[in-house]
């Protein structure tokens, strides 16, 4: 079967780092994806990985490594807004997205 | 904003009743999906429609009944629930470019919290 596993829920401090991990077993591979949803809103786009290697976009970073099937999302300077749910998801042999559970991220000032 | 649209965003309804959701893209894109979220489970997709066609129907019961009448609307229609259906249901788009694609990065609605009592 397909499966994505991430940690159900992180703390972190406020102007930290923080990894959040992201393991998948799926059929085929076409990219993975970030997204982050706040509470009560809809899920937005944050980073898309298809080889392997570090892609970063200001604040956060997105790793791929395709033979562990494994990826992580790398947030810096944390901020309270940064306070959401992060999903992670497979673009699969059929294009179709297989999503995580998600990852809730709590910030402390 | 995304650029997708839901109404309503709350919807309580019985188990004999029947209602719609309602969603709508002002992306210009050519797919739209129905995706149900449940707390602390994975975005479940339940329907896909590529093209105003419906192309993925992932053993979703009968029901909940889907309707793509253009490519900028999507409608669900909602008959006889069950209270394990109440969840968040939410509505994206993709740009689908048929056999090359390989990233679609898909666009989300705010969702409709929907209640069966």
């Amino acid at each position: 079967g397909q499966n994505i596993d991430q940690p159900t829920e992180m703390t972190a401090t406020e102007g930290a780092i923080v990894q959040i991990n992201c393991t998948y077993q799926t059929s085929g591979f076409n990219g993975l994806f970030w997204y982050q949803q706040h509470a009560g809103e809809a899920p937005t786009f944050l980073s898309y990985n298809v080889l392997d290697g570090l892609e970063e976009k200001g604040r956060f970073s997105s790793f791929l490594s395709r033979s562990k099937g494994y990826s992580y999302l790398l947030l810096k300077e944390l901020q309270m807004k940064d306070s959401a749910s992060y999903l992670c998801a497979v673009s699969d042999s059929n294009y179709q997205l297989i999503w995580g559970a998600g990852t809730k991220l709590i910030i402390k000032p | 904003e995304t650029g997708v649209t839901q109404t309503p965003r709350h919807l309580v309804m019985g188990m004999t009743n029947k209602k719609s959701l309602k969603c709508e893209q002002h992306l210009g894109h050519n797919a739209m999906y129905w995706y149900k979220q449940s707390a602390k489970k994975p975005l479940e997709l339940m329907f896909v429609y590529s093209l105003e066609e419906r192309v993925e129907n992932n053993s979703v019961p009968s029901r909940f009944s889907p309707e793509c009448p253009n490519s900028s609307h999507l409608f669900l229609h909602l008959h006889t629930l069950q209270p394990e259906d109440s969840a968040l249901y939410l509505c994206a788009s993709s740009q689908d470019s048929g056999a090359d694609r390989v990233y679609n990065e898909q666009f989300f609605g705010p969702g409709t919290r929907l209640t069966v009592l």
